[in-house]
C-alpha cells in the first residue's frame, strides 16, 4: 500500500525567511502533485512533477522531484503572509482500471509578520 | 469553459440517514473521482467513474456508492450515515481515466449529527 508522508506537519515561519517542506512516498509513481488549500476551501493545483529531476517554480514556491529517493520538496523563498495555507503533496498512480491520487497529511503553514 | 461544480455546498444530516452529493465535471472531461477529506487530514480516494462504470475504489465500505450519467456528471451516495462520515467531499474530473491532471470542485461539507 502506498504511503505518503509530509514533514513538517506544522510550520510557523517569519516573513522573509526560507523553508522547505518534504514529501516522501513509499512506491514508484507516475507523477507527484502539490496542492494548496485555504481554510474551508477546495484544493488549488500548484505543481505537477512528471519525471526524475523535474523542477518547477512559480513565484516564491519551487518544487522538485527525486524519483530515486522517492522524495519531493516544496521550497518557500522569502515567505509572505499570503502563503499561509495548508500544502499537500499527492502521488498519482495508474492502475489496471483508472487512476488515483494518494495524499499526504498536509503541512499547515503560518507566515507571521 | 465551465469548471467542476458540486452541490450542495453544505448539508447537515442525522446518523442513519442517507445522502446524495452531486458533481458536474469540467467540459470535455469523461472521468470523475471522489475524495473524502476529514478535518485536519488529507483527502482520501473513494472511487472513480469512467464512462458510467466504477473504475477503481479506495478503502471505503459498500454503503458508499456512486453513479455517473451519460453527460459525465456524477453522484456520490452514502447510506446509513455515521458520525465519522462528517467531512469535506471533493469531486475531481479529468480528461480520461489515466489523465495526469485532476481538476477539483469546491467540495460539499457534510456534517452528520
Amino acid at each position: 500500500e502506498l504511503k505518503v508522508e509530509q514533514n513538517p506537519l506544522f510550520l510557523s515561519m517569519q516573513e522573509g525567511k526560507n523553508y522547505t517542506i518534504y514529501c516522501n512516498y513509499s512506491t514508484t509513481s507516475d507523477r507527484l502533485y502539490w496542492y494548496r488549500q485555504d481554510p474551508g476551501k477546495s484544493l488549488e493545483s500548484l505543481f505537477v512533477l512528471l519525471s526524475n529531476g523535474a523542477v518547477k517554480q512559480e513565484g516564491r514556491l519551487m518544487a522538485s522531484l527525486d524519483t530515486k529517493a522517492r522524495l519531493s520538496t516544496l521550497h518557500i523563498t522569502a515567505a509572505v503572509h499570503d502563503l499561509s495555507a495548508t500544502y499537500f503533496c499527492a502521488v498519482g498512480q495508474r492502475e489496471t482500471s483508472g487512476s488515483r491520487l494518494t495524499f499526504g497529511e498536509g503541512t499547515q503553514l503560518t507566515v507571521n509578520p | 469553459e465551465t469548471g467542476v461544480t458540486q452541490s450542495p455546498t453544505h448539508l447537515i444530516k442525522t446518523r442513519g440517514q442517507q445522502v446524495t452529493l452531486r458533481c458536474s465535471s469540467q467540459s470535455g472531461h469523461n472521468t470523475v473521482s471522489w475524495y473524502q477529506q476529514a478535518l485536519g487530514q488529507g483527502p482520501q480516494f473513494i472511487f472513480q467513474y469512467y464512462r458510467e462504470e466504477e473504475n477503481g475504489r479506495g478503502n471505503f465500505p459498500p454503503r458508499f456508492s456512486g453513479l455517473q450519467f451519460p453527460n459525465y456528471s456524477s453522484e456520490l451516495n452514502v447510506n446509513a450515515l455515521e458520525l465519522d462520515d462528517s467531512a469535506l467531499y471533493l469531486c475531481a474530473s479529468s480528461l480520461s481515466q489515466g489523465a495526469f491532471e485532476q481538476y477539483f470542485g469546491p467540495g460539499t461539507r457534510l456534517t452528520v449529527t
